[in-house]
This record gives structure tokens, sequence and C-alpha cells, in this order.
């Protein structure tokens, strides 16, 4: 059972260009949706998170949009740079359990300059 | 990445073998968990521990186990090494909120 399903699996922007990735949660006791950025040979790193308590969070040109009601989530980065090219993947966690997190499965981004 | 050392970086191992992977920690973190990576599944959980000799399986625990004796560290085992367990391992911890350190992985190859 997949809790966290992302879309899409890889990802083409030009520079310059809105990166768009989506999640979609099945349980609805998550609170808490980081999104995590990963380059080749690192670990993940976390970028952004939210709480289902606010629609959007915005942290320079990254910005989590969050639709409770839809249990969908997205990450948009905005005027992306060739730096931005990574792996990113969307996870969710509960309260009370460990702060174990469940993650999507990942979205390759590649900016082309 | 700081405070997180994961070794070996890379390891090839026969089938059947065990295997031991080391996570060791400087940031004091009460919280620690493995995690395998592989193409098209993304990250998931494998082990984790809330504490001290406290452990607790994931969702892909099969075939592995854990020990933590002390704060920083933090050892999977795979008691009988097979094809399917290749893959990269991350070693993360938390301090208690929802945000992981993660380290820089160990890449394992069964042949």
């Amino acid at each position: 059972q997949q809790q966290v399903k992302q879309s899409p699996q890889s990802l083409i922007v030009q520079k310059g260009g809105i990166s768009i990735i989506n999640c979609a949660y099945e349980n609805t006791a998550f609170d808490y949706f980081p999104w995590y950025q990963q380059f080749p040979g690192k670990g993940p790193a976390l970028l952004i998170a939210i709480r289902p308590d606010v629609s959007e969070k915005k942290e320079g040109r990254f910005t989590i949009s969050f639709n409770k009601s839809a249990k969908q989530f997205s990450l948009h980065i905005m005027d992306s740079q060739p730096g931005d090219s990574a792996t990113y993947f969307c996870a969710a966690s509960r309260g009370g359990s460990n702060y174990k997190l469940t993650f999507g499965k990942g979205t390759l981004l590649t900016v082309n300059p | 990445d700081a405070g997180i050392t994961q070794s070996p970086r890379h390891k090839v191992t026969e089938t059947g073998t065990p295997v031991t992977l080391r996570c060791h920690q400087t940031e004091n973190h009460r919280y620690m968990y493995w995690y395998r990576q592989d193409p098209g599944h993304g990250l998931r959980l494998i082990h984790y521990s809330y504490g001290v000799k406290d452990t607790d399986k994931g969702e892909v625990s099969d075939g592995y186990s854990v020990s933590r004796s002390k704060t920083e560290d933090f050892l999977l085992t795979l008691e009988s090494a097979t094809s399917s367990q290749t893959s990269v391992y991350f070693c993360a911890t938390s301090e208690g909120g929802f945000g992981y350190t993660f380290g820089s992985g160990t890449r394992l190859t069964v042949v």
C-alpha cells in the first residue's frame, strides 16, 4: 500500500520556468508534510515543510501548496535554475509515530540552461 | 553530512554472508532510522530507534536486524545477504521533530 503517491517521475524544465511536483496521500492522520532534495551521491536534505493548518508556505523560490480536502500537496519551484536539478521527495508523517516519515517515490528534476 | 557518518561507503558482498552497516552520529539525537533507496521505490523505512536499546520495525524489515547500544551508534545487519538487498542504505537522525538529517549513504552490492 503506497500511502504517498508522487508525480511526475521525471520533469524537464527550462531555466527560469516553474517546476511543479505533486503528491497525494491517503492517511488522514498525517499532519506533517516535508519535501526533501537529493543531489547525486548525497543523502536527502530537508527543503521545506508544511502542516495542515495552513494552505501555503513559501521559502524563497520554493512554495508548498496544501489542499487538505483533496489530500494533496505540491512543491512549486519558481525561476528554476540548473542548480535545482536534483531528485525531490515528498513525505508525510503523523504525530505519535516516533516521527517516522513515509516517502513518495521521488521526482527527478532536470533544469536545462 | 555534518554529524552523521555511515560506514562503509561502498561494499560488495557475496550472497549468504552477513553484513553490518554502521551509522555514527555526533548530534546526540534520540531518534535514528535506516532507509533503503531503490529506483522506482523511493525511500523505504527498514528499522528505527527511539532510544538506546529501543528499536522497532519499519515497512521492509524482513531479513534485517538492528542494534543500538549507545546513543551515537545504530547498526544495521543483514543476517544472510540476498541479491534483493542490493541497494543504497541511508541512515537518518532526528532530535524529536520531523526534520531528519541524513548520512551520505552506503552503496551495497550483493553478488
